[in-house]
């Protein structure tokens, strides 16, 4: 099936300094998006993004968060600068039409740890 | 307002018997209703889904019940398999265009 990849796997950093997820969503979908998951938790909704812009964020996205995707390239979720509530496991998704219509694929996750 | 409540936490059942997995939710605007499941270390994949204008989707051993009215929907998982032990997540969806999870139930099956 369609294949969302995310690079690093893991990545281990210190406290104040910058991380950068990216995310390789399936091809033609206009969709993306961030979850964080904690420990085999709940998945919590950080942002959507559509047409270049944020279509919207949850209280989690805070400000030392943005997301891009540059020309079509990456859509990358970066955090500068970290802080140790930030460990957890980042999966990024994408979806040909809206999560209400269609069906979201989602990466196998990037683990983030914050020393 | 846009919470998705499931339950139980955790869920034992012995093979071959129907496990029931339930949730819940506020926001009378959502109408899209997935469930997902997650394997330990894997990422979350579809499993099946359903809108309001149903109360019940079947798909081969899985079926979703659907109560618009107390806004309720469950996962019914028939003749339950050692390889259906999971975490499975409900959620919803609305036009605003994100998908809310539920808090997951972890599903251990026992031979």
């Amino acid at each position: 099936g369609p294949k969302v990849l995310q690079i690093p796997s893991h990545q281990i950093i210190d406290m104040g300094q910058m991380v950068t997820l990216n995310c390789d969503p399936v091809s033609n979908h206009l969709y993306f998006y961030w979850y964080k998951q904690i420990l085999g938790q709940q998945m919590e909704f950080l942002v959507n993004f559509y047409n270049g812009k944020v279509m919207e964020k949850s209280k989690l996205f805070k400000d030392q968060f943005s997301v891009e995707r540059p020309d079509g390239s990456y859509f990358t979720l970066k955090i500068q600068p970290t802080a140790l509530e930030d460990s957890a496991v980042y999966f990024c998704a994408s979806s040909s039409l809206g999560s209400n219509t269609g069906q979201l694929y989602f990466g196998e996750g990037s683990k983030l740890t914050v020393l | 307002q846009q919470q998705v409540r499931q339950s139980p936490q955790s869920l034992t059942v012995w093979e071959g018997e129907t496990a029931i997995l339930n949730c819940s939710y506020e926001d009378s605007t959502f109408d899209y209703f997935p469930w997902y499941h997650q394997f330990p270390g894997e990422s979350p994949a579809l499993l099946i889904a359903i809108r309001p204008v149903s109360n019940k989707k079947e798909d081969g051993r899985f079926t979703i019940f659907f109560n618009k009215r107390e806004k309720k929907f469950s996962l019914h998982i028939a003749d339950s398999q050692p390889g259906d032990s999971a975490t499975y997540f409900c959620a919803a969806s609305g036009d605003q265009g994100k998908l809310i999870f539920g808090q997951g139930t972890k599903l251990s099956i026992k031979p």
